[in-house]
């Protein structure tokens, strides 16, 4: 079964700190991996997309990272922001479908 | 380059009453996905629509319908509604594997 699982379910930092999350899944055959950034009540908005031949993409203060033999993805924060509250969900893509599979998110809170 | 666009923002209806969600995609995209999103979890989907016709469904009763029409925008009916329909429903539109999210319909049931 396709499945994505992400880790932690929630996490508490202080403003300034470096944080990352882990994304696990099973999806196969793989496309690509995708992680958004979703405000409470809002869309997602991406922040990376990453196909099987790319190990880290960066955007800004994100850094992805892909191990596409363990099926592991990471999602790297640095010096985190007030603004960096949020729900960071990891989301798969099979090459047999279009269709995304959604992890069930990392609850990210920033603390000043 | 306008994005999607999802109507109404918020909404509260009783049991038993029908629903409909509206989405427009973006510029240039011709398929159109429906997920809900219950509080607390990742979004769920429901079904996808590409040039007019359903491609593909989740795990959803039928009294949750949809319909595209040529501007590729698109609607989603929920029927007969119940206290677990309360949720996000989000409407991404894609387009060679490019997805851009609305910013969602919070639907409550009471």
């Amino acid at each position: 079964k396709n499945q994505v699982e992400q880790s932690p379910q929630s996490l508490i930092i202080l403003e300034g700190k470096n944080c990352t999350l882990q994304c696990n899944y099973t999806v196969s055959p793989f496309s690509n991996l995708r992680w958004y950034k979703q405000d409470t009540g809002r869309g997602p908005v991406s922040l990376t997309i990453m196909t099987f031949s790319e190990n880290t993409k960066s955007n800004g203060r994100y850094t992805a990272t892909l191990d596409a033999d363990t099926k592991q993805s990471s999602l790297h924060i640095t010096a985190s922001q007030l603004s960096d509250s949020a729900s960071y969900i990891c989301v798969v893509s099979s090459v047999n479908t279009d269709k995304l599979i959604f992890g069930t998110g990392t609850r990210l809170q920033v603390f000043p | 380059e306008t994005g999607v666009t999802q109507s109404p923002t918020h909404l509260i209806k009783t049991r038993g009453q029908q629903v409909t969600l509206r989405c427009s995609s973006q510029s240039g995209h011709n398929t159109v996905s429906w997920y809900q999103q219950a509080l607390g979890q990742g979004p769920q989907f429901i079904f996808q629509y590409y040039r007019e016709e359903e491609n593909g469904r989740g795990n959803f009763p039928p009294r949750f319908s949809g319909l595209q029409f040529p501007n590729y925008s698109s609607e989603l009916n929920v029927n007969a509604l119940e206290l677990d329909d309360s949720a996000l429903y989000l409407c991404a539109s894609s387009s060679l594997g490019g997805y851009t999210f609305g910013s969602g319909t919070r639907l409550t049931v009471v």
